[in-house]
């Protein structure tokens, strides 16, 4: 069985260009989470998605974080425009609905934002 | 609101010694409890995790944890310590009865020395 996928891995840009992740969760999970971990501190949650319905954005940062979860699969996270502070792993995260009960998640590799 | 504290960003231990990562939490109601252990250029990896029942659970590659109620703690524990060991080491929360979005600790890592 697959895992989590998330690209890219690493992505460098410069202040004020815009920048898209992408997760790819176990097939049949119907929960995706996106994560932020910045450097040495505490993995913050930004937002979870039931299928395509985000289900709780209380952690997305501000308006210039933008994230989607078309027809239920794969999901994108954009930022647009980067900032500084914006620099940090995104962790992106599945889980069945027994998972979202008890907290379990599957998380992806990370994909790292350094922003210039 | 649910936190949880690492106190210790590294921790040093040779091999073939008993290992101990800490972790103490802040949740109001009943806690789920979890580490979750992240090797290099890898993905955060379920370790193991407190429900409901014995306060001591086992887990994945040798580990344990104690959940203490009065001490709100759920340390991470191993009896001999392996090179292999060596990880970054996340504690996490939720609540039960709550939104089951688990609340993540600032990791701590484990060097274990050959």
């Amino acid at each position: 069985e697959a895992g989590v996928t998330q690209f890219p891995s690493h992505s460098v840009i410069e202040k004020g260009q815009t920048v898209t992740l992408r997760c790819d969760p176990i097939s049949g999970h119907d929960n995706l989470y996106w994560y932020r971990r910045v450097m040495g501190k505490e993995i913050k949650f930004l937002l979870h998605f039931v299928k395509e319905s985000k289900q709780d954005e209380s952690g997305m940062p501000n308006n210039r974080f933008l994230a989607e979860r078309t027809g239920g699969t794969y999901s994108t996270l954009k930022v647009q425009p980067a900032e500084l502070e914006d620099s940090g792993v995104y962790f992106c995260a599945s889980s069945q609905d027994q998972g979202r009960r008890t907290g379990e998640l599957f998380f992806g590799e990370g994909s790292r934002l350094t922003v210039l | 609101a649910q936190s949880v504290a690492q106190p210790e960003d590294q921790v040093n231990v040779a091999e073939g010694n008993p290992l101990t990562v800490k972790c103490t939490y802040s949740v109001s109601g009943n806690p789920y409890l979890f580490w979750y252990v992240q090797y290099p250029n890898r993905g955060l990896q379920f370790l193991l995790k407190y429900i409901t029942g014995d306060n001591l659970v086992k887990g994945s590659y040798g580990f344990e944890a104690e959940f203490n109620k009065s001490q709100t703690s759920f340390h991470l524990k191993k009896p001999s310590a392996l090179v292999s060991d060596s990880a970054l080491y996340f504690c996490a929360v939720t609540l039960s009865g709550g939104s089951y979005i688990p609340t993540f600790g600032r990791g701590t890592s484990l060097i274990v020395h050959p």
